[in-house]
């Protein structure tokens, strides 16, 4: 069964703090993604990645940067934590071709105060 | 700009009652278009995929979708609803065709309430 593991599950931050969010997938897929979900709102993509050590912009990806250090870890990383950065953060995977899955962890919830 | 909405924001819905979800998107071009579903606590689960082709496509656990391209929407509907379906239900559409399936634009989400 495919599997997107993200730690932690939750994390309490300090403003202003660096705050890293790890992604692991056993896959074998290439592509890997960053979504935040807040209340009331869909997900919206932050970062992506096609490739080890190579990471894309997504449709926010302002206070955000990415790593991707190998093929199966992708981490999001906050270099200073913001009160607006309080969100679910979800993981994604999916192998390259048009009609493959997606498939998602089960996200980390970050409170930053 | 792509986007998606989902007008309502919670819904209501006795057990063994149909189930009607919207969904309206605005997409240039041949969309594909996704419905998931969010259990609590957990992460998002694909229920179905719309691929150009057939335009009421089948999913799991009994749910089906229609496309519009007339109405730009993509309607999801249970015969008969399970309290098992109580959930976040989230469509979404594909922004890019040429292989990166994983980056969507989702809509707000339509939170599923079951009631005996």
């Amino acid at each position: 069964e495919a599997a997107v593991t993200q730690s932690p599950r939750s994390k309490v931050a300090v403003t202003g703090g660096k705050v890293t969010l790890s992604c692991h997938q056993t896959n074998n897929h290439d592509y890997m993604y960053w979504y935040r979900q807040d209340t009331g709102h869909g997900l919206r993509l932050i970062h992506y990645s096609y490739v080890a050590d190579s990471t894309e912009k997504g449709d926010i990806p302002d206070g955000y940067k990415a790593s991707r250090p190998s093929q199966e870890n992708f981490s999001l990383i906050l270099e200073l934590a913001s009160l607006s950065q309080t969100a679910v953060y979800f993981c994604a995977s999916s192998d390259r071709g048009e009609n493959t899955e997606v498939f998602f962890g089960k996200g980390t919830r970050l409170t930053v105060v | 700009a792509q986007s998606v909405t989902q007008p309502d924001a919670r819904v209501t819905v006795s057990e063994g009652a149909s189930l009607q979800l919207r969904c309206k998107y605005s997409y240039f071009g041949t969309p594909y278009l996704f419905w998931y579903v969010q259990y609590p606590r957990q992460g998002l689960q694909l229920l179905l995929k719309y691929y150009p082709g057939d335009p009421v496509v089948q999913g799991v656990n009994g749910f089906e979708a229609e496309f519009s391209k007339s109405n730009s929407s993509f309607h999801l509907r249970k015969a008969s609803v399970h309290w098992s379906d109580w959930a976040v239900y989230f469509c979404a559409v594909s922004m890019d065709t040429g292989g990166l399936s994983g980056k969507l634009t989702f809509g707000e989400g339509t939170q599923v309430t079951v009631i005996s």
